[in-house]
């Protein structure tokens, strides 16, 4: 089955604790990117990849990190969490980036205390 | 003044209406999308489009690039179709996503 898978689907951790969110795709898709959604905010795009070793910062990368070693895998990482973060985080895939629909991922709901 | 905008935030109707969600953009795009929330948090594309109008079973999307406006119909409404419907703008030359804030709808039996 086509999908975009994450893990974990739910996380409460602790300010400064580093985490990593996994992203995973079995599409061959070369475009993945990561979200957040916030009450009255709406989805704001945090960093993007356009391919294997191409990324790129979205609208709110700040406090976040990436990297795309392989194609199918795109991980969110947090180094220092800190409750601005709680938030609900979702990845997303797509065949060529801009012109092809996306596909999304379950979402990964963190809270940092 | 966000960029892309959703109107209107919420809706209510009974089963069997006819519904309009509007969507309005600043900024120019190679293409808009249409993106159907779940209750239960779950997020699915329902229509990328960068011109004209297109149907996928009681959904349309249509779009007007030169009054940057894009509209999502449902027709004979039903429960199942509550959900929040945001749209997303892809900004020209650029592959980031600009989204709305969202419509939640509730359709009533």
């Amino acid at each position: 089955e086509a999908q975009v898978t994450q893990n974990p689907r739910y996380l409460i951790t602790v300010t400064g604790k580093k985490l990593t969110v996994t992203c995973s795709q079995n599409m061959n898709h070369e475009y993945m990117s990561w979200y957040r959604q916030d009450p009255g905010l709406g989805l704001r795009q945090i960093y993007y990849s356009m391919n294997v070793e191409v990324t790129d910062k979205g609208d709110v990368p700040e406090g976040y990190k990436v990297s795309r070693k392989e194609k199918r895998n795109f991980p969110l990482i947090l180094e220092s969490p800190s409750p601005n973060q709680t938030s609900l985080y979702f990845c997303a895939s797509s065949l060529q980036g801009r012109l092809h629909e996306q596909y999304f991922g379950p979402g990964t709901r963190l809270t940092v205390t | 003044k966000n960029e892309v905008e959703q109107s209107p935030q919420n809706l209510t109707a009974q089963e069997g209406e006819f519904i309009t969600i509007n969507c309005s953009y600043s900024v120019g795009i190679s293409a808009l999308h249409w993106l159907q929330q779940h209750p239960g948090g779950g997020i699915v594309s329902l229509f990328m489009l960068s011109s004209g109008k297109k149907k996928h079973g009681r959904l349309i999307a249509t779009i007007n690039i030169q009054e940057k406006h894009s509209s999502l119909h449902i027709t004979a409404s039903h429960p199942r179709d509550s959900a929040v419907y945001i749209c997303a703008a892809r900004g020209d030359n650029t592959d980031k996503l600009i989204f709305g804030t969202g419509t939640r709808l509730q359709v009533f039996p």
